[in-house]
């Protein structure tokens, strides 16, 4: 079982929509959850970022964290063509250690 | 202003000839990190230095290996390449010791290997 589980999708959404995205994991140890955004051939950049469970919301994102269920959304509201992209979630037990990537969800807002 | 940055930005090379890459941060984080990201796949870890100590991952093969001459720079080298080993290479930072963590990212070298 992998450590951290994503449906890559692609998803394919109207602008304005409202975007769920999600992940799943079994490590328990696990206290730091990250949404990356990855455009075409260009490295991660980091979205949002919380640590242990319950909501965090930034603009039009939004990130909740359910350890109870080991489960993690970012919420896209009034999805826009630049949020077109793939987006990582990842996790980690503790500072310094690795990062577990889900294997990203490919996202396209169309005009 | 790039914080973590990756040179180059594209790179090929030929089957079995020695390749480095190289990776430099201004952020003064102790922690870095190389992935291996092939297509439509999760970035896959490599090995990490936390501060001068190096952890391998155990399915990392030997071909793979790292420098860290100082805290700003830490390099990969890939001793013979192979056709499997084309993908984008990342590198990123944290900071350790911190109640909170995430990693920053450079843009990536994308490696083809002819």
């Amino acid at each position: 079982q992998k450590e951290v589980e994503q449906d890559p999708g692609p998803l394919s959404v109207p602008e304005g929509a409202i975007v769920s995205l999600n992940c799943t994991y079994s490590n328990s140890a696990f206290q730091y959850f990250m949404w990356y955004r990855q455009y075409s051939r260009k490295g991660p950049e980091l979205l949002m970022y919380t640590y242990s469970s319950g909501n965090k919301e930034d603009g039009r994102f939004t990130a909740q964290v359910d350890k109870s269920s080991k489960y993690i959304s970012l919420f896209i509201r009034d999805s826009q063509p630049s949020d077109s992209a793939t987006y990582l979630c990842a996790m980690s037990r503790n500072t310094g250690n690795q990062f577990y990537f889900g294997t990203g969800t490919s996202l396209t807002v169309i005009p | 202003d790039a914080m973590v940055i990756q040179n180059p930005r594209y790179q090929v090379t030929q089957f079995g000839k020695p390749v480095t890459l190289s990776c430099s941060q201004t952020l003064n984080h102790n922690v870095m990190y190389w992935y291996q990201q092939k297509s439509s796949q999760a970035p896959k870890l490599l090995f990490h230095y936390y501060d001068k100590d190096f952890n391998n991952e155990a399915d990392t093969p030997d071909n793979f290996q790292s420098r860290r001459p100082n805290t700003s720079f830490c390099f990969l080298d890939i001793r013979s390449p192979g056709l499997g080993d084309a993908a984008m290479y990342l590198c990123a930072t944290s900071r350790a010791g911190f109640w909170l963590d995430e990693a920053f990212f450079g843009q990536g070298t994308r490696l083809t290997v002819v």
